[in-house]
């Protein structure tokens, strides 16, 4: 069955650390994972996919995620926080039919100066 | 393109009320979804559809209803509105899914209904 995890329903950090959003996930059929971030009163916006080309997935504004199949992970990194970046983020794997996506319950990220 | 795009964007319902949530995209994409958000939950899938003419049920369907009569728009029904149904609603597309198992989706902005 598909599932998503994300560890931590909020993160802090301080403006220009190491932004650090865990996700581990389940899957039956090979997982096509995804991160979006929602600003507030917004809609989501994708991050970046992993497709199976590469396990280390860059996107947009700074961020990156590693696949790492022995764990079922694909946490999302950023070298840098930036006060622009306090959003909530979702990790999403495909379902077992490809038809839809499930989503983890987000965390949400908070920067400060 | 505009996208996906929803509307409204706020609207407050009373009991018993009924409404439709407007989703139209441009994109020409065959797949449409129905979400929705509640604080700390993540994102429930309500509808969805696969093409004109084509829906199926999500993981919290009940209280809803949609339909697809063209490519482009993909209306939510509530009927019978009831406080559960408080959300933030989020349409999406995807123009792939299926054997590939591959399916990146596009979302509108939302709506927020509330019912009182």
């Amino acid at each position: 069955a598909q599932s998503v995890t994300q560890l931590g329903s909020h993160v802090s950090v301080s403006e220009g650390a190491l932004v650090l959003l865990r996700c581990n996930y389940s899957s039956s059929v090979p997982p096509y994972l995804f991160w979006y971030v929602q600003y507030p009163n917004q809609g989501l916006q994708l991050l970046l996919k992993y497709t199976s080309a590469a396990t280390l997935v860059k996107g947009i504004n700074g961020f990156e995620a590693e696949f790492k199949k022995s764990e079922t992970s694909f946490h999302l990194t950023k070298p840098s926080a930036h006060m622009s970046d306090a959003a909530e983020y979702f990790c999403a794997v495909n379902n077992q039919a490809g038809t839809a996506l499930i989503f983890g319950k987000g965390t949400t990220l908070s920067v400060s100066s | 393109n505009a996208g996906v795009t929803q509307t409204p964007k706020f609207r407050i319902l009373k009991i018993g009320q009924s409404m439709t949530l407007q989703c139209t995209q441009d994109m020409n994409h065959n797949y449409m979804y129905w979400y929705r958000q509640d604080p700390g939950m993540g994102l429930k899938l309500i509808y969805y559809s696969v093409g004109a003419g084509i829906t199926d049920k999500g993981e919290v369907p009940n209280g809803y209803n949609v339909s697809r009569s063209t490519t482009e728009d993909f209306p939510l029904r509530l009927e019978l509105a009831a406080p559960s149904q408080t959300s933030v609603y989020f349409c999406a597309s995807s123009p792939l899914a299926g054997a590939s198992y591959y399916n990146e989706q596009f979302f509108g902005p939302g709506t927020r209904l509330t019912v009182l």
